[in-house]
C-alpha cells in the first residue's frame, strides 16, 4: 500500500546527540518537506525537494540539515540536538506542485 | 504575501450540533485551497479540496466547504458532528513564493465536540 513513513515516532534525548528522523515514502512522489509543529500552533516549512539531489531550505530558518539520495528517501538529522530543538516533525509529499500534499504520522522530538 | 486566518483557534460544540470552522485568505492569484484534519500525536490528513469547478466541495464523512471569491473566504461546515470529529483543523492555500510551490497553513481550530 502506497504510503508515508516516518521513525521514530517518538524521541527523547540529551543536549548535544545527533539523531536522524527518518522519512520514507512509497508513492513515487519527486517532492518532498519537513514542517516543524510546536503544540498548537500551525506548521512551519523547513526543507523541501523536488527531487534527488535538490534540497531547499524553507521559510522557517533550522538548524537541522536534510539530504535525498534516493527518491523515496527524505531524512533530516540534527548534529547537535538542543532543548529548543523539542518539537513536533512532520514530512510530506506530493505529485504535482499545487495539489495536495500527503503527511507522515510525524516524529515528537523531546530534547533535555 | 499569501496568508490564511482562521479567526477562531477554538470552537466548542455539543453533538448532533451544527459547526462552521473560519477560513480566510490572501491572495492576488488563482488559488487552491485545502482543509486538513489532525487527531492526536498523528500526521494531517487531507479532509477536502478546492482546486477548479463546483464551488462546494464535500468530504466523505459529511464535511463541506464553499469557496467565495469575492469574500476571500474557505469555511467548513457540518451540520452535525459526532465526538470522533474533536480534532485540529488547518486551513491551508497552495502558493507560488521564493521560486517554489508551498502550503500555508493557518493557525489551526480546534474542535471539541462534547456529548
Amino acid at each position: 500500500e502506497a504510503d508515508i513513513y516516518q521513525t521514530p515516532r517518538y524521541l527523547v534525548i540529551g543536549t548535544g546527540k545527533k539523531i536522524t528522523l527518518e522519512c520514507s515514502q512509497t508513492m513515487g512522489h519527486d517532492k518532498m518537506y519537513w514542517y516543524q509543529q510546536d503544540p498548537g500552533m500551525e506548521l512551519h516549512l523547513i526543507h523541501y525537494s523536488y527531487g534527488v539531489n535538490s534540497t531547499e531550505k524553507g521559510d522557517l530558518s533550522s538548524e537541522s540539515t536534510v539530504s535525498r539520495i534516493r527518491t523515496e528517501h527524505f531524512p533530516l538529522t540534527l548534529e547537535s540536538a538542543r532543548p529548543s530543538h523539542t518539537s513536533q516533525y512532520l514530512c510530506a509529499s506530493t505529485e504535482r506542485q499545487a495539489g495536495e500534499q500527503f503527511f507522515g504520522p510525524g516524529t515528537r522530538l523531546t530534547v533535555l | 504575501a499569501q496568508s490564511v486566518t482562521q479567526l477562531d483557534s477554538q470552537v466548542p460544540v455539543f453533538e448532533e450540533a451544527p459547526v462552521e470552522l473560519r477560513c480566510n485568505y490572501s491572495s492576488s492569484v488563482s488559488v487552491y485551497l485545502f482543509w486538513y484534519v489532525q487527531y492526536p500525536n498523528q500526521g494531517l490528513q487531507l479532509l477536502l479540496k478546492y482546486l477548479s469547478g463546483s464551488t462546494l466541495v464535500k468530504s466523505i464523512n459529511g464535511f463541506e466547504a464553499e469557496f467565495n471569491k469575492s469574500q476571500t473566504s474557505f469555511h467548513l461546515r457540518k451540520p452535525s458532528v459526532h465526538i470522533s470529529d474533536t480534532a485540529e483543523y488547518f486551513c491551508a492555500v497552495s502558493a507560488f513564493s521564493g521560486g517554489y510551490n508551498k502550503l500555508i497553513f493557518g493557525a489551526g481550530t480546534r474542535l471539541a465536540v462534547h456529548p
